[in-house]
């Protein structure tokens, strides 16, 4: 089955500069990637997304690149504030169209100190 | 209040007592799923719906049991609760009209004694 692998477990950032969290993904027959932000006691909410036939998507501060070749992906978050602190998740969809159905990473703490 | 609404948010139980944690969406969404949450692993699923009377296994469904006799109910037991089934527990929701956007709920917190 799928498996998503995330690093770092922790990133911590000066406000102002950038974080970079990547992911790598197995089954080829994935094609949606999601990513979330979780901050604490809260559920997890989607804060960009990507689809398998697109190699970049941006909105605002954040941006997502994909690479099916090499099957990983990545979230890029430029000019941090102290509000982006908090746990992001990386997903793939566990087959392609599965309705929700998706392969967490194991989270990355994000610590933007000001 | 439309959304996702979870129950109860905190729970502690005994090892071996029935527990069901509640799940209800305002947006008529078709697909329903249960995630667990334990630190290190992310989020993993548990079941799913994709219908009124439609549920499906994911990948960790061993010791629950879920249904779905109302499209905005969905419901989760744990038949016999052990301690490894102390986690934090989200439901989430998708339309599945070419999207497959989740939206959770803020989460149980199962805590098995």
């Amino acid at each position: 089955g799928e498996n998503v692998e995330q690093h770092p477990s922790t990133l911590s950032v000066q406000e102002g500069d950038s974080a970079v969290i990547k992911c790598t993904y197995s089954d080829s027959a994935s094609n949606y990637f999601p990513w979330y932000k979780q901050e604490l006691g809260k559920g997890p909410q989607l804060i960009i997304d990507i689809r398998s036939n697109v190699g970049e998507k941006k909105d605002q501060r954040i941006a997502v690149t994909l690479n099916k070749t090499a099957k990983h992906f990545s979230l890029h978050i430029t000019e941090t504030q102290p509000e982006d602190s908090a746990v992001y998740f990386c997903a793939a969809s566990i087959t392609a169209d599965s309705w929700g159905k998706l392969q967490f990473g194991a989270g990355t703490q994000v610590v933007v100190t000001p | 209040d439309a959304g996702i609404t979870q129950s109860p948010r905190y729970k502690i139980t005994e090892t071996g007592r029935q527990v069901t944690l509640m799940c209800h969406q305002t947006w008529s969404h078709s697909y329903m799923f249960w995630y667990r949450q334990d630190l290190g692993h992310g989020l993993r699923l548990i079941y799913y719906s994709a219908a009124a009377d439609i549920t499906d296994k994911g990948e960790v469904p061993d010791g629950y049991v879920v249904s779905r006799s109302k499209t905005e109910n969905f419901p989760l037991t744990l038949e016999s609760a052990t301690r490894s089934q102390t986690s934090v527990y989200f439901c989430a929701s998708t339309g599945g009209t070419g999207a497959n956007v989740l939206t959770f709920g803020a989460g149980s917190r199962l805590t098995v004694l």
